[in-house]
Parts: C-alpha cells; sequence; structure tokens
C-alpha cells in the first residue's frame, strides 16, 4: 500500500550545491512529512508541512507541497557532505492510523 | 532528550528460533510501531499499537506477533523465524494521532537469520 514515491532514487551532487528531491502520493492528505535515514541507523524527522501550507522552511531545508498535483518537493541548499543520507516522504495511510513511507532517495555529497 | 531503544543493533538466529525484539521508548507516547525495511522495498509497518495491551495489523504481519503489556514497552516476536525475515527492524513511537505528529525511530535491529 505504498502512497509515497520518491524522486530520483539516487542524486549525487558537489558540496554546496543545491538537492531537490520529489515525493507523489496518490490519496488526499492533511499533512505530509519527511525524513532522513544516515546509512544504517534510524529515521530522523525533517519537516512536516500542512495540507494548507504550501511551502515551509527549516534551516537549509524548504518544503513545498502541491496538493492538486499531490506532490511535494524538499529543497536542500548549500549541500554539505554530512547530508549524505537516504530521504523519505511519509503520508498518512487511509485509517489514519499510521505512516506509509515512500521508497526513499539516496543523496551523496561529495567533497 | 527523547529516546527510543531497541534491544540489539545486530542479531544472528537460526531458522526455526523464536525471536524477541524488544522497544523501549522513554516519552510516554501512545503510539508505538515496528517496521521492516528492505533494500528496493523501503519500509513496511508490521504492526503497531496504540495503547497498551492493543495491537494492530499493519501491511505485512505474517509470521509477526507483537506484545504491549506496559506503555513503554513494544515487543515484537518471530515465532518461527525464517531465512526471508533477514532484514533491518526499525521501532518508532508518536503521540496520539499517529498522522499528525512526527515519529520518534530507535536505531535498528539488524537481524540474520540462518
Amino acid at each position: 500500500s505504498q502512497q509515497g514515491e520518491e524522486d530520483p532514487q539516487a542524486l549525487s551532487i558537489q558540496e554546496g550545491e543545491n538537492a531537490t528531491m520529489n515525493c507523489s502520493y496518490k490519496t488526499s492528505i492533511n499533512n505530509l512529512q519527511w525524513y532522513r535515514q544516515n546509512s544504517g541507523r534510524g529515521l530522523v524527522h525533517l519537516i512536516l508541512i500542512r495540507s494548507n501550507e504550501r511551502e515551509k522552511h527549516s534551516g537549509r531545508l524548504r518544503v513545498t507541497l502541491d496538493t492538486s498535483k499531490k506532490s511535494s518537493s524538499l529543497l536542500i541548499t548549500a549541500s554539505r557532505a554530512a547530508d549524505t543520507a537516504s530521504y523519505f516522504c511519509a503520508t498518512v495511510n487511509q485509517a489514519g492510523t499510521a505512516l506509509i513511507f515512500g521508497k526513499g532517495t539516496t543523496l551523496s555529497v561529495s567533497s | 532528550d527523547v529516546k527510543v531503544t531497541q534491544s540489539s543493533r545486530y542479531l544472528v538466529k537460526r531458522t526455526g528460533e523464536k525471536v524477541f525484539l524488544e522497544c523501549v521508548q522513554d516519552m510516554d507516547h501512545e503510539n508505538m510501531f515496528w517496521y521492516r525495511q528492505d533494500p528496493g522495498l523501503g519500509l513496511r509497518l508490521i504492526y503497531f499499537s496504540y495503547d497498551v495491551k492493543m495491537k494492530e495489523k499493519g501491511d505485512i504481519p505474517e509470521g509477526y506477533s507483537v506484545s504491549r503489556e506496559k506503555k513503554e514497552r513494544f515487543s515484537l516476536i518471530l515465532e518461527s523465524a525464517s531465512t526471508n525475515q533477514t532484514s533491518m527492524y526499525l521501532c518508532a513511537s508518536s503521540l496520539m494521532g499517529a498522522g499528525v505528529n512526527e515519529q520518534f525511530f530507535g536505531p535498528g535491529t539488524r537481524l540474520t537469520v540462518l
């Protein structure tokens, strides 16, 4: 019951460049969340954007949400090697009881 | 500092063994979740619990059971481990209202079944 799909699957950039990853989902949502996972570790919550918001910022992160297109994007500006990780979007399942995660975008930032 | 801990980072078990994975959270969260993560498949929800002694099946509950006797502890049980249960297992917790609150994850348990 995959809800969110991230794109691209993998992204390689140089330090200082911006990284953009996208998430598409299928059903209507109340909010969408983004998480980061460093290799072999648990996920860490980055940001939550509500359905009535179009854009949200947190430090070097900028998230947009387009409910008409059922899509969201995560932009990391001025990337650093420490941003190397997998990034997941998550939406609520139809029962409203749990999050469904996409398969993730693997970001590699080289110095 | 909020914390979700899992009993083991790495675990190796034999086919047919009964396996217990323990998860403890110190945030007084109502909801707790067990996921497995496999390459190319992302995170898949196995079971979740929204209260003590309550449990709900997720997307892939077959071959697993859970126990939640205390609010802070959520156990995942593999009754008879099989090689296709080799995976990374992640526990998470959240406040009531799973869809509107962030989930806090443990570091994961990498289980290998031989």
